[in-house]
């Protein structure tokens, strides 16, 4: 089975500076996807930034980028000029290529931004 | 992206009593899925609801207590039974976009049972 972890319960950073948010999974499967989500106060899912495992180019969103390390199985996460909005909860997943599409999900990382 | 709704946003129920939550998708899909979000924890599968067949439950999860209903592709419902204080969660359902972009989330349903 395919576990999930993020061994940074709560970090803190300051407007306008970086953070990186780290995450690790444990599979024997050779393709799959990894995604990160925020979950803000409101509780809503978002999805912020997909990687498929196949592609070797790390995947970028505006602000948002990884660290995808196939080899070391590492999927961090790069907030830069980070903004109060950014202040949430934040998800990685796991997803199997093909079969169920489940989920599977880290802990979290409570991420508050300071002004 | 699909447009996903729940009803009701939130509710306080007493113990013992049942409480079915509604998942309403703006276009057809496959699979709908239900989680449950323990305070302060992630998010944990439920079952995965398939339109025309049993849903499927993850372990731990029954469907004495967790029947799940999916009448058409753009519906579902989770009906949380003989409810407990610890059943108190925000309960969450997706639905799958094209295989790479994951899941799409509902806003959720917060339960709490007194």
């Amino acid at each position: 089975a395919q576990t999930v972890t993020q061994s940074q319960p709560e970090m803190s950073v300051q407007e306008a500076e970086t953070v990186t948010l780290s995450c690790t999974y444990d599979t024997s499967e050779n393709n799959y996807y990894l995604f990160w989500y925020k979950q803000p106060p409101s509780r809503q899912m978002i999805l912020v930034i997909r990687q498929e495992a196949y592609k070797q180019q790390n995947a970028t969103e505006n602000r948002f980028s990884v660290n995808f390390q196939k080899a070391a199985k590492s999927f961090s996460l790069k907030i830069s000029d980070s903004q109060l909005g950014d202040t949430a909860m934040y998800f990685c997943a796991f997803m199997n290529q093909g079969g169920s599409e489940k989920l599977v999900f880290g802990k979290g990382t409570k991420l508050t931004v300071n002004p | 992206s699909a447009v996903i709704s729940q009803k009701p946003s939130r509710d306080i129920c007493q113990r013992g009593t049942s409480l079915t939550i509604q998942c309403q998708v703006d276009s057809q899909v496959t699979m709908m899925f239900w989680y449950r979000q323990q305070p302060g924890q992630s998010l944990t599968l439920i079952a995965t609801a398939n339109q025309g067949s049993e849903a499927t439950y993850e372990s731990g999860f029954v469907i004495d207590k967790f029947p799940i209903s999916r009448p058409n592709l753009t519906f579902s419902t989770l009906t949380v039974s003989n409810m407990s204080p610890e059943d108190s969660s925000i309960y969450l359902c997706s639905v799958t976009g094209t295989e790479n972009e994951g899941q799409f989330f509902g806003p959720g349903t917060r339960l709490t049972v007194l």
